[in-house]
């Protein structure tokens, strides 16, 4: 089955710097590899997600990078700032089967103002 | 509209009870899914239904666990004979058809004493 691995655990920078999150994935069937955010006691919250017929997709401050032959994508997070701290979780699913997806243990991002 | 709901927030048990957990998907949503979330880590994925039926329950851990949709709406996980390690946070999901996002209900933590 679908094994996600995620890095870095732990991630802090300054607020206005850019964050880096990355992920692998192991089935090549996988299709759709959406990233959550989690605050402290919420629900894990959809934020962007890409498509494996597309290599980069982008949203104001927010964008996702896929690389399908080296199976691993990446959230980039421009001019950060202190409300974007928080649990990050990528995922990877078949869309084609039951779409049930497969996360990664999660990256803490921590913006220090 | 109203998102997914879940009850209750909080079940604290004591080791060999038996419990049941609600999930109510977005008005609309046929497919529907069960995760657990354990400190510090990225949800697990445990049943999916598609409509009343379960289409894939390969994640349940034990059978212990299992869960059902009778009307393709409302869903309950239900765990007999409790242990210590159940204890975790039981997240349910929905999909609309013909789409990939999942959304989140705010979860359940379950805490077995």
């Amino acid at each position: 089955g679908e094994n996600v691995e995620q890095h870095p655990s732990t991630l802090s920078v300054q607020e206005g710097d850019s964050a880096v999150i990355k992920c692998t994935y192991s089935d090549s069937a996988s299709n759709y590899f959406p990233w959550y955010k989690q605050e402290l006691g919420k629900r894990p919250q959809l934020i962007i997600d890409i498509r494996s017929n597309v290599g980069e997709k982008k949203d104001q401050r927010i964008a996702v990078t896929l690389n399908k032959t080296a199976k691993h994508f990446s959230l980039h997070i421009t001019e950060t700032q202190p409300e974007d701290s928080a649990v990050y979780f990528c995922a990877a699913s078949f869309t084609a089967g039951n779409n049930d997806m497969r996360f990664g243990a999660g990256t803490r991002l921590t913006v220090k103002p | 509209g109203a998102g997914v709901s879940q009850t209750p927030s909080n079940k604290v048990t004591e080791k060999g009870k038996y419990v049941e957990l609600r999930c109510d998907p977005i008005s609309g949503h046929t497919a529907l899914y069960w995760y657990r979330q354990s400190l510090g880590q990225g949800p697990e994925f445990l049943i999916y239904f598609q409509g009343t039926g379960a289409a894939d329950d390969s994640g349940l851990p034990n059978d212990r666990f299992f869960a059902v949709r009778p009307e393709g709406s409302v869903s309950t996980l239900k765990i007999q004979r409790t242990e210590r390690g159940d204890s975790a946070v039981y997240l349910c999901a929905s999909r609309g058809t013909g789409r990939n996002e999942q959304f989140f209900g705010p979860g359940t933590r379950l805490t077995v004493l």
